[in-house]
């Protein structure tokens, strides 16, 4: 069964500080998808990123990185040098590919990620 | 960018009562979805919709749940007599395979 695991309800962060979102997540398929969202104070969810199992490279977009390891079946997301503008809750999802590539998105309980300034 | 639009943003229903929530998916995308977000809670799948038909649904999504799209363009989740638990944030989500992307979310509260 698939299965998304965020063991941080929330962390609290003084701006500046780097932090690290963990995510473990559950699948029995070889193929699947990850993902991150965002959901700020307003309540859309914004997409971060998406990494397909077969493409371990760690990524980097601005203060964001991704930390994809299969061995573990972890993908963690640090922001370097938060903002009070990072304050938000993020989600890390899973989707198996499945055979149209449309999968539900499984997702996780969520971190709220409170950045003071 | 296109985007994927929702109405309305927030609908208030008295228990009972029917209600259905709109969106409009973005125009080359194949795959539609129906999430639900109780307040404070995690995102929760209820269906998905591909080639004008069901691919696959949630617990969640009963008999009281139905999905259409009625005109190939609006895509609709009908609730047929709502509960004070279905409550929640509904989001749409619309995409060519993955990354999906979602709509800002209809605020649903049943009185």
């Amino acid at each position: 069964a698939q299965k998304v695991t965020q063991a941080q309800t929330e962390i609290s962060v003084v701006e500046k500080e780097d932090v690290t979102l963990d995510c473990v997540y559950e699948t029995r398929d070889t193929t699947y998808y990850l993902f991150w969202y965002k959901q700020p104070p307003s309540g859309e969810l914004v997409f971060l990123i998406r990494r397909n199992s077969f493409d371990e490279q760690n990524e980097i977009s601005g203060r964001y990185s991704w930390n994809f390891q299969k061995s573990t079946s972890s993908f963690n997301f640090t922001i370097t040098a938060s903002q009070v503008v990072d304050s938000a809750v993020y989600f890390c999802a899973l989707s198996e590919a499945g055979h149209n590539q449309g999968g539900k998105l499984i997702f996780g309980q969520g971190t709220e990620l409170s950045v003071k300034p | 960018e296109p985007e994927v639009t929702q109405t309305p943003s927030h609908q208030v229903t008295q228990m009972g009562q029917e209600v259905i929530l709109r969106c409009v998916p973005i125009s080359n995308h194949l795959y539609f979805y129906w999430y639900r977000q109780i307040l404070g809670q995690k995102v929760e799948f209820l269906v998905s919709f591909y080639n004008n038909e069901i691919s696959e649904k949630s617990e969640i999504f009963d008999d009281q749940f139905s999905v259409e799209r009625p005109d190939g363009s609006n895509f609709t989740l009908k609730i047929r007599s709502t509960k004070l638990e279905d409550s929640a944030m509904y989001f749409c989500a619309s995409g060519r395979g993955q990354p999906q992307h979602f709509g800002d979310g209809t605020r649903l509260s049943i009185l």
